[in-house]
């Protein structure tokens, strides 16, 4: 069985630029979460989705927002990039409920 | 709110000896509790879970950890670590409401050397 894939693996914009990040969840599951991951903040949960609603999110500014497919693929995006959004982006799934999440490898997102 | 904390930030030891990383959790409400590790530049990878029934819940790569309730830790144990074990091990927790949202610890950085 798959894992959960993400891409792109490494993306590299400058401040003011938007990005979208792209993840595909294992098949059959149906919840998908975002984590930032950065030296200074550890894992901060983002956003969840489930069925293509926002189930759940955390305490990112507005800037940071989702969507989730009806296959199931979710995508983030980012507008006005800043220097501080330079981090590990990591996309979990699961079946829904308190499962455990399975993660991909993340995209590392650096901002010049 | 709940919250995780992982007390040692780097746990250096030898090949081959035993291995303790703690974790105390705080919440008002009982709590599904995991065990990640994340070797470099990859995802998180799950060890272990605790949900419910015996505290002592056995994991991957002999891994193993045990649920106190009583001083709200989960602390993960192996007997014998390699060189291989070398990595970040992220504590977490979750609410048992149907929503997949993670609280996890800082991380502890296990360094095994030869």
């Amino acid at each position: 069985k798959a894992g959960v894939t993400q891409t792109p693996r490494y993306l590299i914009k400058t401040r003011g630029q938007q990005v979208t990040l792209s993840c595909s969840p294992i098949s059959g599951h149906r919840s998908v979460s975002w984590y930032q991951q950065t030296p200074g903040q550890g894992l901060q949960f983002l956003f969840e989705y489930f069925s293509e609603t926002q189930r759940n999110k955390g305490n990112f500014p507005g800037r940071f927002s989702g969507r989730q497919f009806s296959n199931s693929r979710s995508e983030m995006n980012v507008s006005t990039l800043e220097l501080g959004d330079s981090a590990l982006y990591l996309c979990a799934s699961s079946q829904g409920g308190s499962g455990p999440q399975h993660f991909g490898d993340g995209t590392r997102l650096s901002i010049l | 709110a709940q919250s995780v904390t992982q007390l040692d930030s780097q746990v250096p030891v030898f090949e081959e000896a035993p291995v303790e990383l703690r974790c105390n959790y705080s919440s008002s409400v009982s709590v599904y509790l995991f065990w990640y590790v994340q070797y470099p530049n990859q995802g998180l990878q799950l060890l272990l879970k605790y949900l419910s029934g015996s505290t002592l819940v056995k994991g991957i790569n002999g891994f193993e950890a045990e649920f106190n309730k009583s001083q709200t830790s989960f602390h993960l144990r192996k007997p014998s670590v390699h060189i291989s074990d070398t990595a970040e091990y992220f504590c977490a927790v979750t609410l048992p409401s149907g929503y997949s949202t993670l609280t996890f610890g800082k991380g502890t950085m296990l360094l095994v050397s030869p």
